[in-house]
C-alpha cells in the first residue's frame, strides 16, 4: 500500500525552539506539499517542491522553511517555533510527469506550541 | 438539515439517506476536480474525481456532478453509513495555478443513528 508518512502524530515544543517535521513517500513522487489546517480557514500552503533540492513559497511560508535533500523526503522546519504555529500540519505527494491522480496525503501532525 | 456552524459547514442526515455535498469552485479555467474525505485525526483521502470534459462520474456509493455553468461540483453519497461521517473537501486544479490544487473550506458530515 503506498503511502505518505509523517514521522510524528503529536508534537509539544516550546516557544523558540526549532522544529523539524518530516515527510517520506515510497511512491517515486516528484512533487511534496505541506499544509497546515486551521478550524475556519482550511487546508493553507505553505511551501512545495516539485523536484531534489527545488523549492517554492506556497501561500504562508513565513516563520517556516524546507529541505528536500532526497526525492522520497521532504522536511518542514519552524526556525523559532511560536504559538501561532500550533495547528495541524499535512504533508502531501503528487506524481509529477503525466496527467494529475491528485494529492496522497499523510496522515498529519498536530504541533502544540507552548 | 444544513447549517453553517462556527468554522465549518455542517450537514447532518439520516443514515441510509442520500447525501450531497456542495462546492462552489473558484476558476472557469479549472480542469480537474478531486473530493477529498477527512476523518477525524486524519489526512485527507481521495474519494472521486471527475475532469472537465465530463459531467457525472460515479463510484462505489458516490457520484460526483459537475456544472461548469454556475462552477459548481457536488458529491452524492448513496444510503449514507456511519463510516461516512468526516470533513468532505473539493480541490480544483487549473492551468493556472501550475501544478497545485486548491482545496475548498470543507463541510462536515454527521450522520444520525
Amino acid at each position: 500500500d503506498v503511502k505518505v508518512t509523517q514521522s510524528s502524530r503529536y508534537l509539544v515544543k516550546r516557544t523558540g525552539e526549532k522544529v523539524f517535521l518530516e515527510c517520506v513517500q515510497d511512491m517515486d513522487h516528484e512533487n511534496m506539499f505541506w499544509y497546515r489546517q486551521d478550524p475556519g480557514l482550511g487546508l493553507r500552503l505553505i511551501y512545495f517542491s516539485y523536484d531534489v533540492k527545488m523549492k517554492e513559497k506556497g501561500d504562508i511560508p513565513e516563520g517556516y522553511s524546507v529541505s528536500r535533500e532526497k526525492k522520497e523526503r521532504f522536511s518542514l522546519i519552524l526556525e523559532s517555533a511560536s504559538t501561532n504555529q500550533t495547528s495541524m500540519y499535512l504533508c502531501a505527494s503528487e506524481r509529477g510527469q503525466g496527467v494529475s491522480k491528485g494529492y496522497t496525503f499523510g496522515s498529519g501532525t498536530r504541533l502544540t506550541v507552548v | 438539515g444544513e447549517s453553517v456552524g462556527l468554522h465549518l459547514p455542517t450537514l447532518s442526515v439520516q443514515e441510509g439517506d442520500n447525501s450531497i455535498i456542495n462546492c462552489a469552485y473558484s476558476n472557469s479555467a479549472s480542469d480537474y476536480f478531486i473530493w477529498y474525505k477527512q476523518e477525524s485525526g486524519k489526512g485527507p483521502q481521495f474519494i472521486i474525481d471527475i475532469r472537465s470534459n465530463m459531467d457525472k462520474r460515479q463510484g462505489q456509493r458516490v457520484t460526483v456532478l459537475l456544472n461548469k455553468t454556475v462552477k459548481h461540483l457536488s458529491l452524492q453519497i448513496a444510503a449514507t453509513q456511519p463510516g461516512d461521517s468526516a470533513v468532505y473537501f473539493c480541490a480544483e486544479n487549473s492551468p493556472l495555478y501550475g501544478q497545485n490544487f486548491v482545496f475548498g473550506p470543507g463541510t462536515r458530515l454527521s450522520v444520525l443513528p
